[in-house]
Formats: structure tokens, C-alpha cells, sequence
């Protein structure tokens, strides 16, 4: 989700359990849509993306689901670890190179 | 480990000094890009290289001068800064200029204090 003022919003999950991460965007022109996780003292690393001409896309623990009516990204994390815990962004592009960050989520897993 | 070098990890500079920060990568990306970050925000772009020219300044103040060596090197020149500037410094690199459809790639950044 989107985040303001000075506090990421924090999806709490129980080791294990299933994490659904929403990301909602502003650009209908958007047609590139990409997630990434921080960890503390990391840059962003690559999860997983997906263009506008789909809807789904599964990677490895990782299902991105794009609704381009209603302008609504999300990130399901099937059997949440403890590794998972970190910062996760989506982001967008409309074109040339140039990509648009959300605010961030922060994960934290519970053991 | 990520593809992607940058050095130093860790600078700490005043506000007269001149320094710079270094990025590498040695995948054939053909776009590279610089990124300030700072606490619980999301990454700002600041500076995009496309076949080692510049393609997009996000009106980012004079004092930050980027350089494209060659297309495996990006650097950025630091001159004057304020203690505003204190942030994380990414860079990214992606496999073509002009796409869009690709993802980017992240160092894990400079951390970079101003006093």
C-alpha cells in the first residue's frame, strides 16, 4: 500500500502463513508493474513483474495479480518465512526507462 | 550478492568537500540509473543513462554531476552538499536503453552523511 507521514504500513503475518501485499497505482498508461524487497542495509532486489497484458504471473512462492480496472497491484507470499521479513515496493512504468515507486510495505514475520 | 558494485559503502563528507560515488556492472546492461532513498521513503530517481548518454534528469540540483565512463561505469560527482542530502545513493542498470518493460537491478548503495 501506499504509505504517509514518516510510518511505513506494517503487515504483521505468522510464520508460515500466506502474505497479501496491496499496491494501488494512479496511471492508466502504466503497463509495466515490478516488485521489489529491501532488506535493512540492501538496495531493492527483483521479486517479480509483469505487464499489462496479463493479469497473473507465479514465480517461485511469489503470485503477482494485476487488476488494471481498478488500478490494483498485489504480491501473495505463499508460506511466509522468516527471511521474507523485510520492506517490499511495487513500482510502475509508463515508458522510457523510468520507474514509479510506491511507498512501501513493511513484512514483518512472526515466528 | 548483487550484480551490481557500488563503492564506497559508507561516505561521510562536509559540505565543502568534492567526492564521488562508483557503480559497476558487468552484464551488458545498456542503461544505468542513480537513485536517492531516504528513511522509509521509496527510491527517487535522479539520473538515467541510456547507451552511455544521459536520457533523464529529474531536475536534480547542479552540485550532483553524473559521469558515464564507458557502458560498465556510472559515477557521481558530489560537490557543496547540504546536510539534506544525506540519503542512501542506489544505482540500478537494466539490459536495454528506452525499454520499459525490464527490470532494474540495485546495488546496495552508498550511505552518504553530510555534516
Amino acid at each position: 500500500g501506499e504509505s504517509v507521514g514518516l510510518h511505513l504500513p506494517t503487515l504483521s503475518v505468522q510464520e508460515g502463513d500466506n502474505s497479501i501485499i496491496n499496491c494501488a497505482y494512479s496511471n492508466s498508461a502504466s503497463d509495466y508493474f515490478i516488485w521489489y524487497k529491501q532488506e535493512s542495509g540492501k538496495g531493492p532486489q527483483f521479486i517479480i513483474d509483469i505487464r499489462s497484458n496479463m493479469d497473473k504471473r507465479q514465480g517461485q512462492r511469489v503470485t503477482v495479480l494485476l487488476n488494471k480496472t481498478v488500478k490494483h497491484l498485489s504480491l501473495q507470499i505463499a508460506a511466509t518465512q522468516p527471511g521474507d521479513s523485510a520492506v517490499y515496493f511495487c513500482a510502475e512504468s509508463s515508458g522510457g526507462n523510468k520507474l514509479t515507486f510506491g511507498g512501501g510495505t513493511r513484512v514483518l514475520v512472526k515466528p | 550478492d548483487t550484480e551490481v558494485t557500488q563503492t564506497p559503502k559508507h561516505l561521510v563528507m562536509g559540505m565543502t568537500n568534492k567526492k564521488s560515488l562508483k557503480c559497476e556492472q558487468h552484464m551488458g546492461h545498456r542503461a544505468m540509473y542513480w537513485y536517492k532513498q531516504k528513511a522509509k521513503k521509496p527510491p527517487e530517481l535522479m539520473f538515467v543513462y541510456s547507451y552511455e548518454k544521459l536520457s533523464i534528469n529529474e531536475s536534480v540540483p547542479s552540485r550532483f554531476s553524473p559521469e558515464c565512463p564507458n557502458s560498465s561505469l556510472l559515477n557521481l560527482h558530489l560537490h557543496a552538499l547540504q546536510p539534506e542530502d544525506s540519503a542512501l545513493y542506489l544505482c540500478a542498470s537494466s539490459q536495454e536503453g528506452g525499454r520499459q518493460d525490464q527490470p532494474q537491478h540495485f546495488g546496495d548503495g552508498t550511505r552518504l552523511s553530510i555534516l
